[in-house]
């Protein structure tokens, strides 16, 4: 069992450019989520999904997007790559997000964009 | 929203027990999380608190006070490998985490 994983490790890119994080999760998890995290600031939210077929704004959705065709699947693209967007990426999921039910964390992206 | 406030380092000796407070405000509450991070790796899972009181897994315990706005995780016997940093997170009623900025606790020998 892979569990979560993503895709690429890690990642240079030229300002402007698009970039879509892959992030696949073999658990049947109805719930996903996208961090990144940053010196100082702790993970923040980025796009979530409760299940396949939706998605919401976090608390950081400016300049992402996400989409949730399917339960394992949560890719998160950059249109058009900033310097600021330069993070270490998490993909999380979560069997339903509510109860006692905990987030399982992918393994992470590092992105760096010049 | 959320604020969630704890210390940003603590540096304790091997065999010791360490204690590390987080502190909340939040617009809603449905539970909260404890996660360790080793450096340059995912978070993982420790604990999850939803009523008062304390919580105890192991060397691991960790307490909450819903009306203090208040938790804690106390790692007991303290060992090289619980050097990391470690990560407080909120989670309202849409079931979605806040997280702290993590405490990076240093154990030495």
């Amino acid at each position: 069992i892979a569990g979560i994983t993503q895709a690429p490790t890690s990642q240079i890119l030229a300002a402007g450019r698009r970039m879509t994080l892959r992030c696949t999760q073999d658990m049947r998890h109805n719930a996903m989520y996208w961090y990144r995290q940053d010196l100082g600031l702790g993970l923040r939210l980025i796009h979530y999904s409760n299940t396949a077929g939706t998605t919401g704004k976090g608390e950081v959705p400016d300049g992402y997007s996400v989409s949730r065709a399917n339960t394992d699947d949560f890719p998160l693209t950059l249109a058009s790559a900033v310097p600021s967007q330069t993070s270490v990426y998490f993909c999380a999921s979560s069997p339903s997000g509510s109860g006692a039910d905990t987030q399982y964390f992918g393994p992470g992206t590092r992105l760096t964009v010049l | 929203g959320q604020n969630i406030d704890q210390p940003t380092e603590m540096t304790a000796t091997e065999g010791a027990i360490v204690q590390i407070n987080c502190t909340y405000q939040t617009s809603g509450f449905n539970g909260l999380f404890w996660y360790q991070q080793h450096a340059g790796e995912a978070p993982t899972f420790l604990s999850y608190n939803v009523l008062d009181g304390l919580e105890e897994k192991g060397r691991f315990s960790s307490f909450l006070s819903r009306s203090k706005g208040y938790s804690y995780l106390l790692l007991k016997e303290l060992q090289m490998k619980d050097s990391a940093s470690y990560l407080c997170a909120v989670r309202d009623n849409d079931y979605k985490l806040s997280f702290g900025a993590g405490t990076t606790v240093t154990v030495r020998a």
